[in-house]
């Protein structure tokens, strides 16, 4: 079975662009929470959403949106670019909302905002 | 709020050493605890986990203890391996839909 898969591998935009990464969970995961690691940091949690629904918001900014599709794949969407949104953005998957269960990490969005 | 506080790196061990990773946590309720490993290139593992207070969590080797009376879940291994270098995470959920990681111990085992 495919792990979660994210794209793109790598993107480069400019200050105050907009850009839209996208997750698909593993097959029959509902649960799809985003994580932004900052380099030498611990991931941040972002979102989290179950069954299309937002479940759980971090401490981000509204220009930091996402949504979950019918086929419980996602996408982040983040608006007015920093430089400090240059991070490696992680996608998480799991089976039920509730993610005392395992979460399955995919190998990331690096973002570079120049 | 919510957080992880996680022992300074990098840790750098001879094999066949003993490991300690500290990590202790501030939670308001009552958080399941994880460790998470991230392999040079790879994304980031599951590597053990426990939901209560005197839980263990074990995995490939490593153990951690869930102790609430000294809000700490510190990671141990009695004879690390050059295959065991890695970053590792010490994490949180207290509404299960949220975690909280510390900022990452990457550990070196030299032959």
């Amino acid at each position: 079975d495919a792990g979660v898969t994210q794209s793109p591998t790598h993107l480069i935009k400019t200050r105050g662009q907009h850009v839209t990464l996208r997750c698909s969970p593993i097959s029959g995961h509902k649960s799809v929470s985003w994580y932004q690691q900052v380099l030498g940091q611990g991931p941040q949690f972002i979102f989290q959403y179950y069954e299309k629904e937002e479940r759980g918001r971090g401490n981000f900014p509204d220009r930091f949106s996402a949504r979950q599709f019918p086929n419980y794949s996602s996408e982040l969407n983040v608006n007015a670019l920093l430089l400090g949104d240059s991070a490696l953005y992680l996608c998480a998957s799991s089976s039920l909302a509730d993610s005392y269960n395992e979460q399955f990490f995919g190998p990331g969005t690096r973002l570079t905002v120049l | 709020g919510d957080s992880v506080t996680q022992m300074e790196g990098p840790v750098t061990l001879s094999e066949e050493a003993f490991l300690t990773i500290n990590c202790t946590y501030t939670a308001t309720g009552y958080p399941s605890l994880f460790w998470y490993v991230q392999y040079p290139g790879e994304g980031l593992q599951l590597l053990l986990k426990a939901t209560k207070a005197d839980d263990k969590g074990s995995n490939k080797g490593f153990e951690a203890t869930y102790r609430k009376e000294t809000t700490s879940f510190h990671l141990e291994k009695g004879s690390v391996q050059v295959s065991d270098s890695a970053v590792y995470f010490c994490a949180l959920s207290t509404t299960g839909n949220q975690f909280y990681f510390g900022t990452g111990t990457s550990l070196t085992v030299i032959p």
